[in-house]
């Protein structure tokens, strides 16, 4: 299995709402990563987990809260978004950290209104 | 400060051409990686190279690390539609660090 599965695929949110999206990998990966992606733009770093311990954080605003519930589970707490905070957001992991290569989710489409 | 400068930004070449990508750092790097991404999906590992002068090869694609780990270059030769796509470099300074991403290649291939 080298498959990292993203819910909810698309989600459309208001500025007032709480919501979260999911990641999940069975690779055993101990690093896992959320990125912010606005089209034809590469992928921005958020944060990192490196053994389900948060190891950087990209100074990205607190209406945007991560979770690491296990090795396999990644999570990303959202609330009280902005219309720009709407992009594809992928979450990824790797066996350590990047430099071996990362394995990424297909992305959840956000769009804030 | 982009500390991986990718060029072309965009490319649009016929079916059958051959093409070639380059992403150059004045930094070195531990490994670097190259991903191809479609539209909605998430970025592909195509490649990690990690040794200065690697050669990397994966079917019609041909990847390169400089000598000095600072640079890397991906040809295509024969290019084909279904290579359409988003072409991203990816460099880490060290095993354990963060990715720093390139700017990205949009490349259209017509058939």
């Amino acid at each position: 299995d080298t498959e990292v599965t993203q819910t909810p695929k698309h989600l459309v949110m208001g500025m007032t709402n709480k919501k979260s999206l999911k990641c999940e990998q069975h690779m055993g990966h101990r690093a896992m990563y959320w990125y912010k992606q606005k089209a034809k733009k590469p992928p921005e770093l958020m944060f990192v987990y490196s053994y389900e311990k948060l190891s950087i954080n990209e100074s990205v605003p607190s209406r945007f809260s991560p979770e690491c519930p296990n090795s396999s589970l990644l999570n990303l707490h959202l609330h009280a978004l902005q219309p720009e905070d709407s992009a594809l957001y992928l979450c990824a992991s790797s066996q350590e950290g990047g430099g071996v290569g990362a394995f990424f989710g297909q992305g959840t489409r956000l769009t804030v209104v | 400060t982009q500390l991986l400068e990718q060029s072309p930004q965009f490319l649009s070449i016929q079916e059958g051409e051959n093409l070639t990508v380059y992403c150059n750092s004045s930094s070195v790097f531990s490994s670097l990686q190259w991903y191809r991404q479609e539209p909605g999906e998430g970025p592909v590992l195509l490649v990690t190279v990690v040794t200065g002068g690697e050669v990397k090869k994966l079917k019609r694609l041909t990847f390169q690390f400089g000598d000095a780990r600072k640079d890397s270059s991906l040809h295509i030769t024969a290019a084909q539609p279904g290579d359409t796509g988003l072409y991203l470099c990816a460099g880490a300074f060290h095993k354990g660090g963060k990715l720093i991403f390139g700017q990205g290649t949009e490349l259209s291939v017509k058939p």
